[in-house]
This record gives C-alpha cells, structure tokens and sequence, in this order.
C-alpha cells in the first residue's frame, strides 16, 4: 500500500458526461501528479499540483481540468466525455522538498469507462 | 518518435531465469532513471531508481545506466513467478541540486511472466 488513496475504483458512463475523480496523498506530501494509462498511449503525465497551485502540465485535454484543495487532496474533472477517454487514470504523491530525491507513490487508479 | 523507448515484449521465461529489460531514450535532460512495477489492476510501484551511468543492485534485480548511449536496462536474477508483472521505465530531468523533480515520462512498459 503506497498511501495514496483513488476514488472511486471503478466509474462507467455514458459519452458527453462529466466525471470527479479524487485523489489523497501520502501523508506529508506536498505534490500531486496526474498520469493517463491507455493501451495505445502508455502511462502519460496530465498535470502536477504543489501545495495548491498548478506547477506543470502535460497532454492534458481542454476537457479536463484538474485543482488540489488546501486539505492537499486533489480532484481531476473530465468533461464531455469521449469514447477514447476511457483509460486508467492514477495519482501519485511526492514530498518534492528542494534537497530530496522527488519519488512519485502511485495510487491505485480509477478505471473509467466510457460507453 | 517517443522520447522513451520499451522493447514491448512480452516476455516468458522459466523461473530462476535472468531477465533482461531495456529503454532507450533521446532527451540527454533525462537524468533521474526508474525502474516501476505494475500488477495487473494495481498502480506502478518504484523498484529502483539511479541518477548515475553504472550499475545499482539491490537484491535479485540490477539496474544499468549508460548516458552515453542513453541507455538504460533492469536484470532480474533468479526470477521467480511472482515477478510476473508489467515492468515501466521512467525518466525525468533534475534540479541544478541534482535532485529529481517533475513529470515522469515512462517507456510503453514490458509484460514478464515467469513460469513455474
């Protein structure tokens, strides 16, 4: 278990919907990070969060949007839903302190699935 | 062409085998290397990481740094059936500290089974 918790674990829905995924990190960890895993795509970087504020994006859609809260959980919205969204989607934590080696703990991630 | 490359397997080994496992990457920023495991329907979890060119081992598994060839490889001694698991590399660039911070950018991962 690496600390980070996912909400939900499973999420099926229909196109043109909007979903919440929800993520807690590791206790202490200030960074949050958004990665995508499909088949076709691998496991790629959405979007990184520090201590509240965007620190750095990826391929991340338009579509979606992500924000951490001052608790440091973490939500990403997917809106208009596609077909080819449907994809693991995980969260990892880090401390990122300035003089520390920056390891990512993955979550479980949430497997979404768009019909 | 991606800035990490996986040889994509899969894999089928007998247990006790040596494993090998390879990326090659084109961005010479990377400098902080990963070694991630992922069950099937479970998040990746780290198993090595290495900023330096050489090896580092720990236990059954070594990992291999070249930069000069940007090349980087995992060996599994004595692989067991447990082992049989999708194998991720990742990289990411560092502070001016040396420190790794940021996006990871992952390989297209390996799929390893290990037969009893």
């Amino acid at each position: 278990d690496s600390g980070v918790t996912q909400t939900p674990k499973h999420l099926i829905t229909a196109t043109g919907q909007r979903v919440t995924l929800r993520c807690s990190p590791r206790s202490g960890d200030l960074s949050v990070y958004w990665y995508q895993q499909s088949l076709d795509q691998g496991l790629q970087f959405l979007i990184q969060y520090y201590n509240g504020e965007e620190r750095a994006k990826g391929n991340i859609l338009e579509r979606f949007s992500a924000q951490q809260f001052p608790d440091l959980h973490s939500e990403l919205n997917l809106s208009s839903l596609e077909l080819g969204d449907s994809a693991l989607y995980f969260c990892a934590s880090s401390v990122q302190g300035p003089l520390e080696t920056d390891t990512q703990y993955f979550g479980p991630g949430t497997r979404l699935t768009v019909l | 062409q991606k800035e990490v490359e996986q040889d994509p397997g899969p894999l089928s080994v007998p247990e006790g085998a040596i494993v090998s496992l390879n990326c090659t990457y084109s961005n010479s920023a990377f400098q902080y290397f990963m070694w991630y495991r992922q069950y099937s329907r479970k998040g990746p979890e780290l198993l090595m990481y290495t900023y330096s060119s050489g090896n580092k081992e720990d236990g059954r598994f070594t990992a291999q740094v070249d930069k000069s060839s940007k090349y980087i490889s995992l060996f599994i001694r004595d692989s067991q059936p447990s082992d049989s698991a999708t194998y991720l590399c990742a990289m990411s660039v560092v502070r001016p500290s040396g420190t790794s911070y940021g996006k990871l950018t992952f390989g297209q991962g390996t799929i390893l089974t290990v037969h009893p």
